[in-house]
């Protein structure tokens, strides 16, 4: 069965380093992969995928990530964090064809400090 | 930018009673998910539709939850009756189709049953 894991429940960062978010992922055969943003008592917005091609996935408001089929991680990154990033991240994992259903992880926190 | 549409933004209810939820999707929009989101965890399928067919509800508590979307157009989740551990935010998403398609959330529901 298709999973996803986040392993860290909140990642702090200064504003103006880089940020890392981290997703690992299992799942029978190529995984679309998917990153989503969701701010308070709000709905998850699309940030980026990755279906096939390039491993490096530029998405929006600067955030890219990078799939690693090796190490099955799909890591979300920022080379300069804003104090606007500060929301809570979740990774999805879809398996290919048909209706399979898009699994999320658990969601991880960013704060971005002044 | 077209959106979800979801109502009410906010419910409380007491246990034993019932609560209705309704989503609209984008227009176009043939395939609809229902989405629970507890406190601290990533989102989990209830129920995906593929216009007015369900094709998934392997998650939806059907002793309590039933799900409707009559003209494959807008939804309804009913929960009948509502216990303590109903209360979550309900999300309503949409793909023009399903597959590697982005889903569009809308801004959810929040359930509080006391």
């Amino acid at each position: 069965a298709q999973s996803v894991a986040q392993p860290e429940d909140q990642v702090n960062v200064a504003e103006g380093n880089p940020l890392t978010v981290k997703c690992t992922y299992s799942v029978s055969g190529n995984p679309y992969l998917f990153w989503y943003v969701q701010y308070p008592n709000r709905g998850l917005q699309f940030l980026l995928k990755y279906i096939t091609g390039d491993n490096l996935v530029k998405g929006s408001y600067g955030f890219e990530a990078e799939f690693n089929k090796s190490q099955t991680s799909f890591h979300l990154k920022k080379p300069s964090a804003l104090v606007s990033d500060s929301a809570l991240y979740f990774c999805a994992v879809r398996e290919p064809g048909g209706y399979n259903k898009l699994i999320f992880g658990a969601g991880t926190r960013l704060a971005v400090h002044p | 930018e077209a959106e979800v549409a979801q109502s009410p933004r906010y419910k409380i209810t007491e246990k034993s009673q019932a609560v209705a939820f309704w989503c609209d999707p984008i227009s176009g929009h043939a395939t609809l998910y229902w989405y629970r989101q507890i406190l601290g965890q990533g989102p989990e399928l209830l129920v995906q539709f593929q216009d007015e067919s369900v094709v998934d509800d392997s998650q939806l508590p059907k002793d309590r939850f039933s799900a409707e979307r009559l003209k494959g157009v807008d939804s309804t989740l009913k929960i009948q009756p509502a216990e303590l551990g109903d209360s979550a935010m309900y999300l309503c998403a949409s793909s023009d189709k399903a597959g590697a398609n982005v889903l569009t959330f809308g801004a959810g529901s929040r359930l509080t049953v006391l």
